[in-house]
């Protein structure tokens, strides 16, 4: 079935470091794949998604690339903020399987220091 | 997109009580979730509450102890029974409104059971 692999965290970093979340997926079909955040104390909520190979998404300076030939969504920013603090989910959905429900990483937790 | 509410927010509540969870979507919507998350954890998927007829229940969680309503495309709630502290979590109500697509979330019930 489908499944998908995040990083493990936590992940600390400093104001203004680089950042980079692996996500790696399996699926049977051609998923679209997305990227959540959740802020403390409230729901998940769509940062970025692509649906199809080679298609980036981006969004509030984050951007994720679509690499079939990896299985590959890797999240990335080039300079975080303390507000980036959050538990970023990478996910998946296929029309043709599980209902088309997602199937969600384990989340990795950021914090970012002043 | 679609704009979810939960009710309540949080609560507190005995062992052996009951509580119902609201969710009310602002569009009618075919796929709605109930979601179960514990701190620092993982989005566990308990069922897909389904229009008109029973809920479908992921491995691991009953009817009985998670009982689900949806009475129509916009509105469901969700039951917890005869609670027990290992009950203590963050209950999300989420929406996709067709296969492959984004997932929107409600704010999260915090629930915790003395």
């Amino acid at each position: 079935g489908d499944s998908v692999t995040q990083m493990e965290g936590p992940v600390t970093l400093s104001e203004e470091a680089f950042l980079t979340i692996n996500c790696t997926y399996t699926a049977t079909g051609y998923p679209s794949l997305f990227w959540y955040v959740q802020y403390p104390g409230e729901g998940l909520q769509l940062l970025l998604k692509a649906t199809k190979a080679d298609d980036k998404g981006s969004n509030k300076g984050f951007e994720a690339t679509y690499r079939k030939e990896t299985t590959s969504f890797h999240l990335e920013k080039g300079s975080v903020q303390v507000s980036d603090s959050a538990v970023y989910f990478c996910a998946l959905s296929e029309i043709a399987t599980n209902a088309g429900k997602s199937t969600f990483g384990d989340g990795t937790t950021l914090t970012v220091k002043p | 997109s679609a704009v979810i509410s939960q009710k309540p927010s949080r609560d507190i509540c005995q062992r052996g009580t009951s509580l119902t969870i609201q969710c009310q979507v602002d569009s009618q919507v075919t796929m709605m979730f109930w979601y179960r998350q514990q701190p620092g954890q993982s989005l566990t998927l308990i069922a897909t509450a389904n229009q008109g007829s029973e809920a479908t229940y992921e491995s691991g969680f009953v009817i009985d102890k998670f009982p689900i309503s949806r009475p129509n495309l916009t509105f469901s709630t969700l039951t917890v029974s005869n609670m027990s502290p290992e009950d203590s979590s963050i209950y999300l109500c989420s929406v996709q409104p067709g296969y492959g697509d984004t997932q929107y979330f409600g704010p999260g019930t915090r629930l915790t059971v003395l």
